[in-house]
């Protein structure tokens, strides 16, 4: 069967240091994976997405970027953190040619920017 | 571009009592219609989704959800809630199959009193 492991689970940083979030998917190849941020009292933002290796899009201009060395890895990172950048980050797939018909989410990172 | 609105920030409803969580989209065409469910500091599964065909849809743990094009609702329903179902409620609207863009509401808190 399928997982997808997200880490850290929580994450405390200052502002103005580095970022980098890991998200693996097992069980399944060339997944669509996603990146969402949900900042408190607002809905899910959709912050990348990637249909292959080394293929991303961006939604939304921001401070964060994202990287997909491998097939099933998905990383998030930013060089200098905001405190704008404090939320509940998950991460996504989709099966391969399906893009939204089922999203299967992590457990997500909590980041707090102080 | 789409938009949902999830009119109830925060519902409370009694054990065995019937719910209803309110999901209104603007979209121009016939839109993808889905429900995710978040429990605590988790990520979000699918409770159900509306692609075409019949309006009512039926979903996992019990939930129903009914698409009214004339009302732009996807109204989500269960007739006896249970204490397992105290969560927050996201309804989406994805604009196409094929499309990598998911609009989510800001969500419905579900509490439930025993």
């Amino acid at each position: 069967s399928q997982t997808i492991h997200q880490w850290p689970a929580t994450l405390v940083q200052p502002v103005g240091s580095p970022l980098s979030l890991e998200c693996t998917v097992e069980g399944t190849s060339n997944p669509n994976l996603y990146w969402y941020r949900q900042a408190a009292g607002r809905g899910l933002q959709l912050l990348f997405y990637s249909v292959g290796i080394g293929q991303i899009s961006s939604e939304v201009p921001q401070n964060l970027s994202a990287s997909r060395p491998q097939d099933r890895q998905f990383i998030l990172s930013s060089k200098k953190l905001l405190l704008s950048d404090s939320g509940f980050y998950l991460c996504a797939w989709t099966v391969a040619g399906t893009a939204n018909e089922k999203l299967f989410f992590g457990s997500g990172t909590q980041l707090s920017v102080l | 571009a789409q938009s949902v609105t999830q009119p109830d920030i925060h519902i409370t409803v009694s054990e065995g009592a019937s719910l209803e969580l309110r999901c209104n989209y603007s979209y121009g065409a016939t839109p993808y219609l889905f429900w995710y469910v978040q429990s605590p500091g988790q990520g979000l599964q699918l409770l159900l989704k509306y692609f075409s065909g019949d309006t009512l849809v039926q979903g996992i743990k019990g939930f129903e959800a009914e698409f009214k094009r004339s009302q732009s609702s996807f109204n989500l329903r269960k007739p006896s809630v249970h204490w397992s179902d105290a969560a927050e409620y996201f309804c989406a609207v994805g604009e196409r199959a094929g499309s990598y863009q998911l609009t989510f509401g800001k969500g419905t808190k579900l509490s439930v009193i025993p």
